[in-house]
């Protein structure tokens, strides 16, 4: 049962205009959210996080908005560079589980052009 | 710091055959994480250990999977006999703390590819 969706497998965008990432959520127990960034041959990195109780973090070029009524959250980029053609995933964490694991979307590529 | 180490880094066997992965954490993570990844999908736990002992395998296929992180710190991964459907990156993950609040950042490695013939 995946309860962490990424409806979008890819997504195509130019460079220095905005990338919308979008991810939705069925288990409302989800207290953490995070996106991870990978690029090929290489593991998932960190990218940015949002707890349950906020509806808006932000780092530099990257913001997330989480909308818990819609179980909905969304990673925008910008402006969208090269490097930051990547693979996106959106992972959950449970409130109910003390250990942390992470459940993952299956992911979006991203791929910036000139 | 160094990151996570994985070996090896591609695998090729034919299917029935063994085959073993090999993770080393980031030193001090006391929790680590075994993710396989399957083409076109997100990354799926099949087992989670906190120090030397299992928190989480309630995803493992236990009649050919097993994982073991003997004195806590490397981990090994095994898959005897493979099947097909056993192809994917075997993703070893690991983090400062799997308790408490606040979001649970994982260190991943590269992965270990596999392909089953």
């Amino acid at each position: 049962d995946q309860q962490v969706k990424q409806n979008s497998p890819s997504l195509s965008v130019q460079e220095g205009r905005i990338s919308i990432l979008n991810c939705d959520y069925t288990n409302s127990m989800f207290d953490y959210f995070l996106w991870y960034k990978k690029y090929p041959a290489e593991g998932p990195t960190f990218l940015i996080s949002i707890s349950s109780i906020k509806d808006k973090n932000e780092d530099g070029r990257f913001t997330v908005f989480l909308n818990k009524s819609a179980k909905h959250l969304s990673l925008h980029i910008v402006p969208s560079q090269p490097g930051d053609s990547a693979v996106y995933f959106c992972a959950a964490r449970e409130t109910t589980d003390s250990w942390g694991k992470l459940q993952f979307g299956a992911g979006t590529q991203v791929v910036v052009t000139p | 710091e160094a990151g996570v180490a994985q070996s090896p880094r591609y695998k090729i066997i034919e299917k029935r055959q063994s085959v073993a992965f090999w993770c080393n954490p980031i030193s001090g993570h006391a929790t680590l994480y075994w993710y396989q990844q399957i083409l076109g999908q997100g990354p799926k736990l099949l087992i989670q250990f906190q120090n030397n002992g299992v928190v989480d395998d309630s995803q493992l296929p236990k009649d050919r999977f097993s994982a073991e992180r003997l004195k806590g710190v490397d981990s090994t991964l095994k898959i005897q006999p493979a099947k097909l459907e056993d192809s994917a990156v075997y993703l070893c993950a690991s983090s400062l703390v799997g308790l408490g609040t606040g979001a649970n950042v994982l260190t991943f490695g590269a992965g270990s590819r596999l392909t089953v013939l």
